[in-house]
């Protein structure tokens, strides 16, 4: 079974810069497969990134998706006070299914 | 637009069942399929199961299979999930959630519902 691994739990930042989130995979799996979601308190998950780099409908260029082998990024490039949120990796495959990593919460520095 | 409304929250006793209802707008349902997920508190998100809306052929996490049982009414709109047999472990917020289709390879979940909380206390 694929385990998707975020560290750490938490990242502060301040408005205006840069942050990169991780997200690391068991076992070499497929980045078509690999997207990022952001969940605000009550609310449910955004679709950010799909297919590991493609940015889903709406989602400002600021989001940046990309991949090296097992390991997963997330870059925000320039971070806005509505981006304070917590950050959810998933994968899937035929055998695992659907798996989501842990996730990080960007919290204001 | 694409709108998921999701039924209201529930509270049940340890042994009974739910049914969570997720009602859908702005596309074609039949088109695509709907998934279950959920979030106990403190939790990471863990995929349920799958329906296919149009002909409805379900798949489900092997966790969960024998409790949880997806459905659909296509005049409606209208997917459901109900998980039976239920422990305290089960008090979680339990979203819908549509298959994105995207142009290239893609397994993911574009829509959501806003979420329903069920609470199982004795």
């Amino acid at each position: 079974e694929v385990v998707l691994s975020q560290s750490p739990g938490t990242l502060s930042f301040s408005p205006g810069e840069r942050a990169t989130l991780s997200c690391r995979a068991s076992q070499s799996v497929s980045g078509s497969y690999l997207a990022w979601y952001q969940q605000k308190p009550g609310q449910a998950p955004r679709l950010l990134i799909y297919g590991a780099s493609s940015r889903a409908t709406g989602i400002p260029d600021r989001f940046t998706g990309s991949e090296s082998g097992t390991d997963f990024t997330l870059t925000i490039s320039r971070l806005e006070p509505e981006d304070f949120a917590v950050y959810y990796c998933q994968h899937y495959d035929t055998s695992s299914m659907y798996t989501f990593g842990q996730g990080t919460k960007l919290e204001i520095k | 637009q694409v709108q998921f409304v999701q039924s209201g929250a529930e509270v049940r006793k340890p042994g009974a069942s739910v049914k969570v209802s997720c009602k859908a707008s702005g596309y074609t349902f039949t088109s695509t399929a709907m998934h279950w997920v959920r979030q106990a508190p403190g939790q990471r998100l863990e995929w349920m199961g799958w329906i296919n809306a149009g002909n409805g052929n379900t798949k489900y996490s092997q966790k969960f299979q024998g409790r949880v049982t997806i459905t659909r009414d296509t005049s409606a709109s209208t997917t459901y999930m109900e998980l039976s047999s239920l422990r305290s472990e089960d008090t979680a917020v339990y979203y819908c959630a549509r298959d994105h289709h995207c142009s290239t390879t893609c397994a993911d979940f574009d829509y959501w519902g806003q979420g329903t909380l069920v609470t199982v206390s004795s």
